[in-house]
């Protein structure tokens, strides 16, 4: 089991460009979430999705945020444009089910400078 | 409003010592909580959930952490720390809002072990 796969590991772009997180879950997992982490706000829950459909979407700080599932393997997050604001630690996360009842395995992560 | 606290940024043991990140908790029904582990430049890691039954719950890598309805708190503790167990230590609860589920973190225990 690979785990969940975050690509980039790092990005780093100008601000206003659009910027795209890619996002693999565990295979037969039917939940995935993308969080930010920043040292002044800690964890946030930006969206969630169950079987690849958004459930809750009400962290998702702007509009400039949006997030897709297209199918079962794939999700990405997209900031269009970025500012420096949105520099974070990004994270997505998958878990069998969305009661919490199991446990949510999170990627390593992509860490987002805008300058 | 729910939530969950933990009061301490940082907590400081000696290697062979016992150890205990305090957690406390503010929901509405029963709780589910969990601990996670965060090494650097990583995801979290699940350790350990309380969702019903014995208040003492044993986790991952010999942790272990136990349930008090009248504290309303969720300690992680381990009886012989490991310079290996230093890491940011996240408890987190499940709550619901907005007529959704959501897992909700605190703002993270980091644990320095000393040799």
């Amino acid at each position: 089991d690979a785990g969940v796969i975050q690509s980039p590991r790092h990005e780093v772009t100008e601000m206003g460009q659009e910027v795209t997180l890619r996002c693999k879950p565990i295979s037969g997992h039917n939940s995935l979430f993308w969080y930010r982490q920043t040292m002044m706000r800690g964890l946030e829950l930006l969206i969630y999705f169950n079987n690849n459909v958004p459930i809750d979407d009400s962290g998702m700080p702007e509009d400039r945020f949006s997030a897709k599932m297209p199918n079962a393997s794939f999700s990405t997050l997209k900031i269009q444009p970025s500012e420096p604001r949105d520099s974070a630690v990004y994270f997505c996360a998958s878990s069998l089910r969305s009661s919490y009842n199991s446990p949510l395995h999170f990627g390593n992560g992509t860490r987002l400078t805008v300058t | 409003a729910q939530s969950v606290a933990q009061p301490e940024d940082q907590v400081n043991v000696a290697e062979g010592n016992p150890l205990t990140v305090k957690c406390t908790y503010s929901v509405s029904g029963n709780p589910y909580l969990f601990w996670y582990v965060q090494y650097p430049n990583r995801g979290l890691q699940f350790l350990l959930k309380y969702i019903t039954g014995d208040n003492l719950v044993k986790g991952s890598y010999g942790f272990e952490a136990e349930f008090n309805k009248s504290q309303t708190s969720f300690h992680l503790k381990k009886p012989s720390a490991l310079v290996s167990d230093s890491a940011l230590y996240f408890c987190a609860v499940r709550v619901l809002s907005g007529g959704y589920n959501k897992l909700i973190f605190g703002a993270g225990t980091r644990l320095a072990v000393h040799p």
